[in-house]
């Protein structure tokens, strides 16, 4: 089994402030790690993928998130909040092997304040 | 990576009936899921719609409720059928399509934002 805990459904930061959004993990195997993003009326959208090779992650829009296998954890983070960035920022995980269904969290939303 | 459309965008339906939704992706692709997101909370896997067999469906999702088709790689259709207000939610379609690194990584269309009275 496997799943994904999001600490804080909701976290506001001032523009140009530090991000940091949670995301603690469990899986019985080695787990293959996601954040996905949504904007309004949006889809979600993959913002960062870890798949057991370098353990610091880059994605778009500056956004990065380091793989802690001693801490369970894959924290997204971005130096500098931008407007653009509010939205809801989903952590996810699955296996990485045979059927790799994917569990997510329960979601993070994101408010900068100007 | 695939673009996907869903249709309707939302609707509001009568309690007791039924509703389907489409979902078209622009390039063939090996899965399509489909995922409930209710207010407030995650996203919760319905189903993997499988091309030529019957969709594989999550615990607490059964066929009679939330029939799917999936005819080709390209298309499939989810109904929520004798609907009641707890159905209430986004439904989402999904793609994945094997990546180098191996990962399911999904595409998802907007959602269908489905209200029912």
């Amino acid at each position: 089994a496997q799943s994904v805990t999001q600490l804080g459904s909701h976290v506001s930061v001032s523009e140009g402030a530090l991000v940091l959004l949670r995301c603690n993990y469990s899986s019985s195997v080695p787990p293959y790690l996601f954040w996905y993003v949504q904007y309004p009326n949006q889809g979600l959208q993959l913002l960062l993928k870890y798949t057991s090779a370098a353990t610091l992650v880059k994605g778009i829009n500056g956004f990065e998130a380091e793989f802690k296998k001693s801490e369970t954890s894959f924290h997204l983070t971005k130096p500098s909040a931008h407007m653009s960035d509010a939205a809801e920022y989903f952590c996810a995980v699955s296996s990485s092997g045979g059927y790799q269904k994917v569990t997510f969290g329960t979601g993070t939303k994101l408010q900068v304040i100007p | 990576s695939a673009v996907i459309s869903q249709k309707p965008s939302r609707d509001i339906c009568q309690r007791g009936t039924s509703l389907t939704i489409q979902c078209q992706v622009d390039s063939q692709v090996t899965m399509m899921f489909w995922y409930r997101q209710q207010p407030g909370q995650s996203l919760t896997l319905i189903a993997t719609a499988n091309q030529g067999s019957e969709a594989t469906y999550e615990s607490g999702f059964v066929i009679d409720k939330f029939p799917i088709s999936r005819p080709n790689l390209t298309f499939s259709t989810l109904t929520v059928s004798n609907m009641s207000p707890e159905d209430s939610s986004i439904y989402l379609c999904s793609a994945s399509r094997d990546l180098d690194s191996g990962a399911n990584v999904l595409t998802f269309g907007a959602g269908s934002r489905l209200t029912v009275l």
